[in-house]
């Protein structure tokens, strides 16, 4: 099973609003990643996690909070947010020692 | 340094036709490069890798072909159906973090 899930699908909230991505993997991998897609454009990594802890932050503004309280899930809190943070959330995972990430179908945030 | 330069950023294509798209870098320490192929709405989905042990790798229509020479790889699909219409993304890694670096994508159309 390569299945990374994430919820919710779609999220719409406003500047002021408090959200939060969920990623679930039960792969065993033990590094997850959260990136960012907008319309026509790559992914871009925005934080990497390697056995629960953060590893990697891409520079990423600070109402974009990454949490993982398990080996399985993944977490990205929003606060205060900008209609320019709209876009596709997408979480992936992968083992350690292999490059083969699987990513999730991603959330559409759209910020109002 | 770390860029991959993909081509071309739209294709369309007869069904049965063969689909190719190609990518270029700079960092001679990449040694994994992973096609993605991204449906609208959903998240990329891992379709072949090669490392540059070898100069080229088939799995059913899909094929990467690999110079290590010129820092190239691509991707061909044959007998492209309908369905095979997407967005294809190439990348590269093989530093620590496993951080992968993608191409700009190409947006394939296979004409009935």
């Amino acid at each position: 099973d390569t299945e990374v899930t994430q919820t919710p699908k779609h999220l719409v909230m406003g500047m002021t609003n408090k959200k939060s991505l969920k990623c679930e993997q039960h792969m065993g991998h033990r590094a997850m990643y959260w990136y960012k897609q907008k319309a026509k454009k790559p992914p871009e990594l925005m934080f990497v996690y390697s056995y629960e802890k953060l590893s990697i932050n891409e520079s990423v503004p600070s109402r974009f909070s990454p949490e993982c309280p398990n080996s399985s899930l993944l977490n990205l809190h929003l606060h205060a947010l900008q209609p320019e943070d709209s876009a596709l959330y997408l979480c992936a995972s992968s083992r350690l020692a292999d490059y083969e990430q699987y990513f999730g179908p991603g959330t559409r945030l759209t910020v109002t | 340094q770390q860029q991959v330069k993909q081509s071309p950023q739209s294709l369309i294509v007869q069904k049965g036709g063969i689909s190719i798209i190609n990518c270029a870098y700079e960092n001679t320490a990449f040694d994994y490069f992973p096609w993605y192929q991204q449906f609208p709405g959903k998240g990329p989905a891992l379709l072949i890798a090669i490392r540059p042990d070898v100069s080229e790798k088939k799995e059913g229509r899909f094929t990467i072909s690999f110079n290590k020479s010129a820092k190239q790889f691509s991707l061909h699909i044959m007998d492209s159906q309908p369905g095979d219409s997407a967005t294809y993304f190439c990348a590269a890694t093989g530093n620590a973090g496993n951080m992968l670096t993608f191409g700009g994508g190409t947006r394939l159309m296979v004409k009935p």
